[in-house]
């Protein structure tokens, strides 16, 4: 199984600034990675899929960049709604796998 | 508009049984794969397992396999997971995904539902 982690934990971050995300895959996953983002009650939102298209609806503040074991996801000037918890998640390979979740608090 | 929404979770027993569902409405069901995921309260997600557009190939993360088993009625739109063999461990909010054409991700997620295994 492809082991996701993510870094860091936490993230603090005023509005307006720009945050960036990271995520490491234990194997070469091509540009097969999503990221999806999280509000508390909710249920994960698709953001990114391929590494760096954007999926339907979602605001061009946010990028990913990267492909085979390193990837990252940019906000790149934060507003108050995009306070939440980020996942990667590979779909290279069976099973699927989520990372561990970055939490992007304000600071 | 395109939705899922799923049903059937509750209070079981260690050792007991559900039978989780998810109804889809606004798109044709039968033309994408489909998935579940799951979310212990506080934690993370983790894949628990997908079905594809035919029915014909169904994957399972290690920790369910042999207890869970993933299927879809055409008929009904709908995606279903039977759970047996249930452990406290088992215990989180259940989503039901729809994977994108291409496979490229879960694009449509339904507002989940809670199982929780105890005595």
């Amino acid at each position: 199984e492809i082991v996701m982690t993510q870094s860091p934990a936490t993230l603090s971050v005023s509005p307006g600034e720009r945050a960036t995300l990271s995520c490491r895959a234990s194997q070469s996953l091509s540009s097969n990675l999503a990221w999806y983002q999280q509000k508390p009650g909710q249920a994960p939102r698709l953001l990114i899929f391929g590494a760096s298209t954007r999926a339907t609806g979602v605001p061009a503040r946010f990028s990913g960049s990267g492909s085979g074991t390193d990837f990252t996801l940019t906000i790149s000037s934060l507003q108050s709604e995009d306070f939440a918890v980020y996942y990667c998640q590979q779909y290279n390979n069976w099973p699927y796998t989520f990372g561990q979740g970055t939490k992007l608090e304000i600071k | 508009e395109v939705q899922l929404l799923e049903s059937g979770g509750g209070l079981v027993q260690p050792g007991g049984s559900l039978r989780l569902s998810c109804a889809a409405s606004g798109f044709t069901f039968s033309s994408y794969a489909s998935t579940w995921v799951r979310q212990p309260l506080g934690k993370g997600l983790e894949w628990v397992s997908a079905i594809t557009e035919t029915g014909g190939y169904t994957y399972y993360a290690d920790s369910v396999k042999g207890r869970f088993t993933i299927s879809r009625d055409y008929s009904k739109n709908a995606l279903y997971l039977q759970m047996n063999g249930l452990r406290a461990e088992d215990t989180a909010i259940y989503y039901c995904a729809k994977i994108s054409r291409g496979y490229f991700g879960m694009d449509v997620w339904g507002p989940g539902t809670t199982v929780t295994v105890s005595s």
